[in-house]
């Protein structure tokens, strides 16, 4: 199947900085990357919908200018956690899939804001 | 509003026994459903997906699922379960493939076997 990419697996920041994930798409073309949170224990929620070259549609209740998607490229897209409190502090998976194909999760990135 | 229903928060088995994890949807169309398996910190695998055709899909890991319109099920099985598949699962329904329509997990079920 095809390979979705996410780095860091894990990443520590100090609060008040920022943070940058990457998800890559290996080996197609992602026209659609989704960005979800998993709370431990929890289920995964969606937090964002982008499309290359398009600004990323933010469900409700997501902040968009604390976490700011960029999906400049049809193999990647960035999520970046600006000014992380402790609170932020979570699993976020990326899935991304080509056009009308399903979509393709990364091995998620766990944060942990100090 | 789709909507996907986990009922059984945490299920423990033995090995070799059977298994069956429970997956109830709500959705307004032809629903496309999905199983995943989550190891702890890891992301998402895929196990299988129903779209369309013969309604009992085969699955990686010897999982099968059966999907139930009458009932709005999509139940997971395995006949013989392996420690190796002590993880969480996850159920999903989504709208068209080719749409832009996101996936909608349900809260997921937690397998524990025993040895």
């Amino acid at each position: 199947g095809a390979v979705v990419s996410q780095h860091p697996s894990w990443v520590i920041c100090k609060s008040g900085t920022s943070v940058k994930i990457e998800c890559r798409s290996l080996d197609f073309q992602a026209t659609t990357m989704f960005w979800y949170r998993q709370f431990p224990k929890q289920s995964l929620m969606l937090m964002a919908t982008s499309n290359e070259g398009s600004k990323a549609t933010y469900e409700q209740g997501v902040e968009k200018d604390k976490f700011l998607i960029n999906h400049a490229s049809l193999t990647l897209s960035t999520l970046t956690v600006t000014s992380a409190h402790p609170e932020d502090s979570s699993f976020y998976i990326c899935s991304a899939r080509e056009r009308n194909t399903e979509a393709f999760f990364g091995q998620g990135t766990r944060l942990t804001v100090v | 509003a789709q909507s996907v229903t986990q009922p059984d928060i945490h299920i423990t088995v033995s090995e070799g026994a059977s298994l069956e994890l429970r997956c109830n949807y709500s959705y307004g169309a032809t629903p496309y459903l999905f199983w995943y398996v989550q190891s702890p910190g890891q992301g998402l695998q895929l196990l299988l997906k129903y779209f369309s055709g013969d309604t009992l899909v085969q699955g990686i890991k010897g999982f099968e699922a059966e999907f139930k319109r009458s009932q709005s099920s999509f139940n997971l099985r395995k006949p013989s379960v392996h420690w190796s598949d002590a993880a969480e699962y996850f159920c999903a329904v989504g709208g068209l493939v080719g749409s832009a329509r996101q996936l909608t997990f349900g809260s997921g079920t937690q397998l524990t076997v025993l040895p």
